[in-house]
């Protein structure tokens, strides 16, 4: 149990469909981030959120939509999908986002475009 | 730019041999900090080690140890008798201050694979 629940564990969507990720820590902290691990590359930051706003949105594509509604709750809403956006979707907390501190993440979320 | 490379993709060993996975890092900062990740199959990143620029101190932790040279930017993990629960991929990272937020930069992975 690493304090970070990542709901739905695997998802498998069409192109046009609209669907949600979830991501909850239980650990008090401030900052969360999504990544992007596909196969044979380094896991991608996509989005960065510290105490609940957005300090960084890393050139990800408009399909994505990240909402951090509170500093325990993070979402990446997805909408017109692509096939090569099939991977896994990793969330991750850290107590004030500095420098030195680790990551703690969830399972992730697998996702599958059809 | 920060980049962080692990040129082995896989290593295969037979348990109860020694493995090193290589790290090598590139970075303009002075301070910065390394990590090393473990991800086993059920899919989380499990944090292993950290590291500041400033220490270079080796570190030994039961089976496992790391070697940090700054003169050669490298930051090398070794697994000393493997045995089967090793099997997983292994992330190096770089952390750094970027418009005072934390932004990692991983490395490929390497997958270890421990044969009984």
């Amino acid at each position: 149990e690493t304090g970070v629940t990542q709901t739905p564990r695997h998802l498998v969507m069409g192109m046009t469909n609209k669907k949600s990720l979830k991501c909850e820590q239980h650990l008090g902290h401030n900052a969360m981030y999504w990544y992007k691990q596909s196969a044979k590359k380094p896991l991608e930051l996509m989005f960065v959120y510290s105490l609940e706003e957005r300090v960084e949105n890393n050139s990800v594509p408009s399909r994505f939509s990240p909402e951090c509604p509170n500093s325990s709750h993070l979402f990446l809403h997805l909408h017109t999908l692509q096939p090569e956006d099939s991977a896994l979707y990793l969330c991750a907390s850290s107590r004030t986002g500095a420098t030195n501190e680790k990551l703690f993440f969830g399972s992730g979320t697998q996702l599958s475009v059809l | 730019a920060q980049k962080v490379t692990q040129a082995q993709t896989e290593i295969s060993v037979v348990e109860k041999e020694d493995v090193t996975l290589d790290c090598v890092y590139e970075t303009r900062d002075t301070t910065y900090y390394l990590f090393w990740y473990k991800q086993p199959p059920s899919g989380e990143l499990v944090f292993l080690i950290r590291r500041n620029s400033f220490d270079e101190q080796n570190e030994i932790s039961g089976r496992y140890s790391w070697n940090f040279q700054k003169s050669t930017s490298s930051f090398n993990f070794t697994i000393t008798a493997s045995q089967v629960v090793d099997s997983a991929v292994y992330f190096c990272a770089l952390s750094e201050n970027s418009g005072g937020y934390q932004k990692v930069t991983f490395g490929i992975g390497t997958k270890l694979q421990v044969i009984p």
